[in-house]
């Protein structure tokens, strides 16, 4: 069935860098997601991936895609308190951009001053 | 407004009865989602309206919940005779066909259930 599957808990220290690791199970997804929440807020997008690529950067966030093992890392460079917030990886539910999302339970990032 | 508005923000109910949940996504997104968001969970997905397909069920939990989604844009999200295990923040989300489908999420509905 569908799955994303996601650790629940990182603790950093500040400037050190991040890496969320995500598994997911439809190997159809066109595009996969990172969503951040920070605390008594709502969901929003932070960065994607197209599936036919392998990484994709934006400044301090690095996305890396393994399609052979379904595996989503995020990693965060030099990170800050105000990194502190919970980290959901996401899938497509089949091809395209429309369909079905499925989340995964979230990573909480601590990050000590 | 320029968000996906959710009502009422809290709403605190007695186990047994039914409540509603509204959503008002942007305007022009075709696509509609709610989400569950319980304590030390992640969300879990309910349902999932595109265009005037049929919608997507497979995530409600029981036949207590339901939805409907009129004119392709207000969703009322219904739980009919609570249970405290419903107790949760429940979310809605609006996407675009375009570009990359980035779901916009409201700020939720935190319910409980006493």
């Amino acid at each position: 069935g569908e799955d994303v599957e996601q650790s629940l808990f990182l603790s950093v220290r500040e400037g050190d860098s991040s890496v969320i690791n995500c598994t997911y199970t439809d190997s159809s997804s066109t595009y996969l997601y990172w969503y951040k929440q920070e605390p008594g807020a709502g969901l929003q997008l932070l960065t994607y991936i197209f599936s036919n690529m392998d990484m994709k950067q934006d400044q301090r966030l690095t996305v890396l895609l393994n399609k052979k093992d379904k595996h989503l890392s995020l990693r965060i460079a030099d990170t800050q308190t105000g990194d502190s917030a919970i980290y959901f990886c996401a899938e497509t539910v089949g091809s395209g951009n429309t369909g079905k999302l499925i989340f995964g339970q979230g990573t909480t990032l601590q990050v000590k001053p | 407004g320029a968000g996906v508005s959710q009502s009422p923000s809290n709403k605190v109910t007695e186990k047994g009865k039914d409540v509603e949940l509204r959503c008002d996504p942007i305007s022009g997104h075709t696509a509609l989602y709610w989400y569950r968001q319980s304590l030390g969970q992640g969300l879990e997905f309910l349902i999932y309206f595109q265009g005037n397909s049929a919608p997507d069920k497979s995530g409600l939990p029981s036949d207590r919940f339901s939805a409907e989604r009129t004119g392709g844009s207000v969703s009322t999200l219904t739980i009919q005779r609570t249970q405290q295990e419903d107790s949760a923040v429940y979310l809605c989300a609006s996407r675009s066909a375009r570009d990359t489908g980035e779901l916009f999420f409201g700020e939720g509905s935190r319910l409980t259930v006493l």
